[in-house]
């Protein structure tokens, strides 16, 4: 069966640097990925959708690639703030390609 | 200008006791979804309406049960919640299945 997996220990960075979040899938091949920012206690934001056409997608300082031969998306945050930490969840569709499934998201701890 | 409801924002219910939550939509999307999340773990699917067609997740409980009188309301109703079912729930729409979606707030459920 498919399985998206997100490293669920946290990720603790100095302000400014470059943040790296990783969603690994196995056992199918997505056509797309969604990525969303959840905060304590709210629900999770939309961040950004990559297609697997698609090599890479930027939007501010958030970048996301999606390489379909390692079945792996990485999540870059540049320049780093203390206000981007929250948990980084992956959701790729399922095999019927009509549901999004949530991994398990990554903490990340930005400290100034 | 919030865009999904949600009500309550904490939900205090006795073990067995019937609740009932609530979700509305002001972006007249089509698709309404339920998850439950418990604490670090990744948002789970429990049912969705497409329009007015239902869809139960194969692993959902007897004991959820959900209503969509309308395109803007959708209800969870947890006919006899027991100590595993104190979660929060999340309400979610979007416009299509492919489409990003949009969370409310969540209701956290605390079972007594």
């Amino acid at each position: 069966s498919q399985k998206i997996e997100q490293n669920s220990e946290a990720l603790n960075i100095q302000e400014g640097k470059t943040a790296t979040l990783t969603c690994n899938y196995t056992n199918y091949s997505p056509a797309y990925l969604q990525w969303y920012r959840q905060d304590p206690g709210r629900g999770p934001v939309f961040l950004l959708l990559i297609r697997e056409n698609e090599k890479e997608k930027r939007k501010e300082r958030l970048k996301v690639t999606f390489d379909t031969t390692l079945k792996q998306s990485l999540f870059h945050i540049t320049a780093s703030q203390p206000a981007d930490s929250a948990t980084y969840l992956c959701a790729p569709p399922n095999n019927a390609g009509n549901m999004l499934t949530f991994g398990g998201g990554t903490r990340l701890m930005v400290k100034p | 200008d919030a865009m999904v409801i949600q009500n309550p924002r904490y939900q205090v219910t006795q073990f067995g006791k019937p609740v009932t939550l609530s979700c509305s939509q002001t972006l007249n999307h089509n698709v309404m979804y339920w998850y439950q999340q418990k604490s670090s773990q990744a948002p789970k699917l429990l049912f969705h309406y497409y329009d007015k067609d239902f869809n139960n997740e194969a692993d959902t409980p007897d004991n959820f049960q959900s209503r969509r009188p309308n395109t803007s309301f959708c209800f969870l109703d947890i006919r006899s919640p027991g100590l595993g079912d104190a979660a929060m729930y999340l309400c979610a729409t979007s416009r299509d299945y492919r489409s990003e979606q949009f969370f409310g707030p969540g209701t956290r459920l605390t079972v007594l």
